[in-house]
């Protein structure tokens, strides 16, 4: 069964600093892997998705890496802004039969401040 | 068009109630996905629908029946929930499964059920 980690549970940093997000994952049969952002009480809001067979993808001051072999992505937020303040998840993408199921980690709530 | 659209976005219920919650997607998507979440936990998956046929239950209760009438439409029925069951309730969809890991899945707002 797919565990997923993500490390620090929280995060709080001034406003201005580039940050890392981790995440690791325990099955390295992947399929993709996405990374989401969450405001409290709200839907999830899709930042990047790394496919299999990709090492990183990049957007805006996003900029998320896979390590496949290590069961690791990183997440680097370049220039925290407070809208960024939000919990972010990443979730790892493992193909059925029936389809694409995505196991989610528990989060890093970040809160950036002025 | 790049959303997924839920109704209702709060919904109260009792036990012996019987009541729906809606999703829709007009961007193609062949494939939609209910996932329930508690509150500080995430997400997790509850059913998959591919092509408009359930392809995927994660051992649900059955006082949990979904449908999908068609490819834009996805419907999650309730019955006989129990206190427990309050959560808030996540649809999403993604293109059809292309097999090189590209299909990203994009959430809807979900609907906040409480189960009194």
């Amino acid at each position: 069964k797919q565990e997923v980690t993500q490390i620090p549970a929280a995060l709080s940093v001034p406003e201005g600093e580039n940050l890392v997000l981790n995440c690791s994952f325990t099955d390295s049969a992947i399929y993709n892997l996405q990374w989401f952002r969450q405001d409290p009480g709200k839907g999830l809001t899709s930042l990047l998705l790394i496919q299999s067979s990709q090492r990183e993808q990049t957007s805006g001051r996003l900029n998320a890496s896979l390590d496949k072999s290590s069961g690791r992505s990183t997440l680097y937020i370049a220039a925290s802004q407070p809208g960024d303040s939000a919990t972010y998840l990443c979730a790892v993408g493992i193909l059925t039969g029936g389809g694409n199921k995505l196991t989610f980690g528990t989060g890093t709530q970040l809160k950036v401040e002025l | 068009d790049t959303e997924v659209t839920q109704t209702p976005k709060h919904l109260v219920m009792g036990m012996t109630n019987k009541k729906s919650l809606k999703c829709e997607q007009h961007m193609g998507h062949r494939a939609m996905y209910w996932y329930k979440q508690k509150a500080k936990k995430p997400p997790e998956l509850m059913f998959v629908y591919s092509y408009e046929k359930l392809s995927i239950n994660e051992s649900v209760p059955s006082r949990f029946s979904p449908e999908c009438p068609n490819s834009s439409l996805l419907n999650l029925h309730l019955h006989a929930l129990q206190p427990e069951d309050s959560a808030l309730y996540l649809c999403a969809s993604s293109p059809k499964f292309s097999g090189r890991g590209g299909d990203e899945q994009f959430f809807g707002p979900g609907t906040r059920l409480t189960v009194l």
